[in-house]
Order: structure tokens, then C-alpha cells, then sequence
């Protein structure tokens, strides 16, 4: 079956870039999704981006998509203490039998002072 | 507006009790799904389900059963409640076939601890 996977922790200085990047093995995956978990939620979608795009830019996300080596990454500019939470990538595969969507393993962000 | 609600947020019960979560979703959508998230974040899905009295089991085992007996609605049941059911259970809908970018919408999950 499809993998996805994240590095577990990233910590930042307030007002300095994150860099989250994902992995995943299935080329056939046609959407690729970043979900925010903050504290005692649910997922909040981020972004998402077509497999046939290489970059997607929305205000302080920019996702860059890598299909040949099959990496995504999301960079948040300017990061704030709001940013702090859990962050998963995911994957789409389009099947006969019912379209599913596999989650990462997720990246826990901290943003310090 | 459109939403998918989760109730309770918190349940604390004793083991061996049954017990049932409940999730609603008022955008008419058929695929539903059920995820439980370790406290070390990762998550698992336990039952989807792509239409009213369609149900199948997820990549996790579980203990759990689910029915579909509306659209709008997709109930979890433990039968009885063991510590080991200790977890975080979040509930999800989409329309992923006709808007994949709108994604999964997930509920804000329940907090379940079995003592």
C-alpha cells in the first residue's frame, strides 16, 4: 500500500521559514494536501496541489512538489506562534473501487520566541 | 452552514461500559470515515463507509463497529469499553470524487478515556 512520511518535530524561531517536507511512494497519487491539527481539533485543510503543478503559492504557504523524486514540502514565511501545531501531508489515488486519501505520519511544529 | 459535528468532545467512562459517538455531516456527503489518532499523532483508519448501508473496516483493526444508516449520519459503538480504547476518534466526510481539492472535512473528534 501507499507510504507517506514526515519527519516527527520541527522547531523554529518566531518571524524565520518552516521547511515541513513529505515523502510518499505511489507515483499514480493525482492530489497532494497539507492539514493543520492545532491542540484538541480536527484537521483544518491548509492547501492542496495537482500532481501536474510544481508550486502553489497561497499568502504565507508555498507548497513545492518534486513528482520525479515524489517529495512535497510546505514553507510557511514569517512563522508565527499561530503556526504551532501538528501538520499532515496527504495523498489522493483515484481508484475504480473508491478514491482514498492517505495521511503522513505528521510533523509536530514548535515556534519559539 | 455546512459542517460535520462530533458528540461528545470528552467522554470518560468506566471499562466494559457500551458506548457510542456520534458524527453528522449537513453537506450531503456519501463517504464517510472514521480515523483514531495515537497521542503520538499518527492516524488510523478504522471504518469508512461510501454510501448509506455501505460500511467496510479500515487499515487498523478495531473493535469498534459502525452503521450507515443515513447519509448524514455515521455512529461508532464500542460494546464494551476496555483502557486499551483510550485514544482520540475523529470522524471525516467528503465528495473526494467530484472536488478533490476540497479534501476530507474533518469534526473536532472525541476524546475517549476508558478507566
Amino acid at each position: 500500500g501507499e507510504d507517506v512520511e514526515q519527519s516527527l518535530f520541527l522547531s523554529v524561531r518566531e518571524g524565520d521559514s518552516s521547511v515541513i517536507n513529505c515523502t510518499y511512494t505511489d507515483s499514480s497519487s493525482t492530489y497532494l494536501y497539507w492539514y493543520k491539527q492545532e491542540p484538541g481539533a480536527g484537521l483544518q485543510l491548509l492547501t492542496y496541489i495537482f500532481s501536474n503543478m510544481d508550486m502553489k503559492q497561497d499568502q504565507r504557504l508555498t507548497v513545492l512538489l518534486n513528482k520525479k523524486d515524489k517529495h512535497l514540502s510546505l514553507r510557511i514565511a514569517d512563522t508565527q506562534t499561530g503556526d504551532s501545531a501538528i501538520y499532515f501531508c496527504a495523498d489522493l489515488i483515484l481508484t475504480g473501487g473508491g478514491n482514498k486519501l492517505t495521511f503522513g505520519t505528521g510533523t509536530q511544529l514548535k515556534v519559539e520566541l | 452552514e455546512a459542517d460535520i459535528y462530533q458528540t461528545p468532545r470528552y467522554l470518560v467512562i468506566g471499562t466494559g461500559k457500551k458506548i457510542t459517538l456520534e458524527c453528522s455531516q449537513t453537506m450531503g456527503h456519501d463517504k464517510m470515515y472514521w480515523y483514531q489518532q495515537d497521542p503520538g499523532m499518527e492516524l488510523h483508519l478504522i471504518h469508512y463507509s461510501y454510501g448509506v448501508n455501505s460500511t467496510e473496516k479500515g487499515d487498523l483493526s478495531s473493535e469498534s463497529t459502525v452503521s450507515r444508516i443515513r447519509t448524514e449520519h455515521f455512529p461508532l459503538t464500542l460494546e464494551s469499553a476496555r483502557p486499551s480504547h483510550t485514544s482520540q476518534y475523529l470522524c471525516a466526510s467528503s465528495d473526494i470524487s467530484d472536488r478533490p481539492g476540497y479534501g476530507y472535512t474533518f469534526g473536532s473528534g472525541t476524546r475517549l478515556t476508558v478507566v
